[in-house]
């Protein structure tokens, strides 16, 4: 079956430090790939997103994800956390001519001053 | 932007009883709805997707005479879990998606936690 992996469950940095948390997928044809986050008490928000075209995509609040398709991978980053991105952060996918939303795991981001 | 509620964020219920949980699309009209499950430290689940006037598809494994969905509005879809066990308790969390909107622009509700005692 298919399915989204996110190796990290939790993940705590210092402000100012690099994020890179990691996602792959186990599927061998197209998908679409996305990245929510939840901050705390809120609901799911969509980050970015990854139909087609340059494999590096930038989304909101300084974070890009990039799809490596040979890895099946779209690992998200940010060059610099703050503190106000501590929150959860799902990796999704869409399989090619469905309509479901498939997500991973999540991976609990928490970042301290 | 778009709002999606729940409502009631949580509830705790006795085993046999069955819980009502709504889901409302505030500023938008919404022909589907998903409804997700997710268990702690797992991912969402979906359960089903409830197109506004028609019965909800339900994906395999997910009992529909016992999570009852019903989209009777544009802005309103309710989940009930009827004759709760133990078992059912975890995290219900709803979507939204406006019409002719691609499938990943769904908004989502805050969610319900179940507890059933």
């Amino acid at each position: 079956a298919q399915s989204v992996s996110q190796h990290n469950h939790h993940v705590i940095l210092s402000e100012a430090a690099s994020l890179e948390l990691g996602c792959n997928y186990s599927y061998g044809g197209t998908v679409n790939l996305f990245w929510y986050v939840q901050y705390p008490g809120q609901h799911l928000q969509l980050l970015l997103k990854y139909f087609s075209g340059d494999p590096l995509v930038k989304g909101i609040k300084g974070f890009e994800a990039e799809f490596i398709k040979s890895k099946f991978s779209f690992n998200l980053r940010k060059p610099s956390v703050q503190w106000s991105d501590t929150a959860e952060y799902f990796c999704a996918v869409i399989l090619y001519n469905t309509d479901k939303l498939i997500f991973g795991t999540g991976t609990r981001l928490q970042v301290f001053p | 932007g778009a709002v999606v509620s729940q409502h009631p964020s949580w509830v705790i219920c006795k085993s046999g009883t069955s819980v009502k949980i709504e889901c409302r699309s505030l500023d938008f009209q919404a022909t589907t709805m998903f409804w997700y499950r997710q268990f702690p430290k797992q991912s969402l689940m979906l359960m089903a997707t409830s197109n506004e006037g028609s019965k909800a598809t339900y994906e395999q494994g997910v009992e529909k005479d016992k999570f009852l969905i019903n989209h009777a509005s544009l802005t309103l879809s309710t989940l009930t879990v009827t004759s709760a066990h133990p078992e059912d308790s975890s995290f219900y969390i709803c979507s939204a998606s406006p019409p002719a909107s691609n499938i990943y622009e769904q908004y989502f509700g805050p969610g319900t936690r179940l507890t059933v005692t």
